[in-house]
């Protein structure tokens, strides 16, 4: 069984602060996604990583898909209130049903 | 539109009773899915439609609970004889091409539903 472990599960910094948040698997994926959900909406996709070692950049957002495709990461640099949210991380190979992480909360402090 | 919708948005109903709720993906996405999401947890699967293949009903909970997706369009999920543990956000979401390394999900908002 395919599985996604995500860390931390919760997390709580100031404005302003770095922080890095992780997805792991024992299992190969074709690729991982990530996803940022607020609260009483459905979670929208940030970005799709497909190579390994892959980096990607939204604004403040830097997402890096580990070299053997088991592993991301998501790093903030000087995290803002409207980055609150939870975070979620999907592997997906083509064919198979797209497998998701429980999530990490995050919660900036103004 | 654009987007995925769902309906009801808001669905209170008395424990006991029978529900159904509705999906309407994005046109012309092959894969469907259904989640369940309990307040301030992650996703839980419940089912996945691919093209014309049989669903993957792995996630379904229980036989209470089954899911239809007519002309591989609409997705209607049912639960019967609602239990008050079956109070959460359910959640559909659709995906273009579910052969594509890609798979990128779309979300609708969701459905939450109150089983009293």
């Amino acid at each position: 069984t395919q599985l996604l472990e995500q860390s931390p599960q919760f997390l709580s910094i100031q404005e302003g602060e770095n922080l890095t948040v992780y997805c792991n698997s024992s299992s190969v994926f074709s690729s991982l996604q990530w996803y940022r959900q607020e609260p009483g909406e459905g979670p929208v996709l940030l970005v799709t990583v497909v190579t390994g070692g892959e980096v990607k950049k939204l604004k403040r957002l830097t997402f890096q898909f580990g070299d053997a495709r088991k592993d991301s990461s998501l790093h903030i640099t000087a995290a803002q209130p409207g980055d609150t949210g939870l975070y979620l991380c999907a592997g997906a190979s083509p064919g198979d049903k797209i497998i998701f992480g429980k999530g990490t909360r995050l919660h900036i402090l103004p | 539109g654009a987007g995925v919708s769902q309906s009801p948005s808001n669905k209170v109903t008395e424990k006991g009773k029978d529900v159904e709720l509705r999906c309407d993906p994005i046109s012309g996405h092959t894969a469907l899915y259904w989640y369940r999401q309990s307040l301030g947890q992650g996703l839980e699967f419940l089912i996945y439609f691919q093209g014309n293949s049989a669903p993957d009903k792995s996630g379904l909970p229980s036989d209470r609970f089954s899911a239809e997706r007519t002309g591989g369009s609409v997705s209607t999920l049912t639960i019967q004889r609602t239990q008050q543990e079956d109070s959460a956000v359910y959640l559909c979401a659709s995906s273009r091409d579910y052969a594509s390394s890609y798979n990128e999900q779309f979300f609708g908002p969701g459905t939450r539903l109150t089983v009293l």
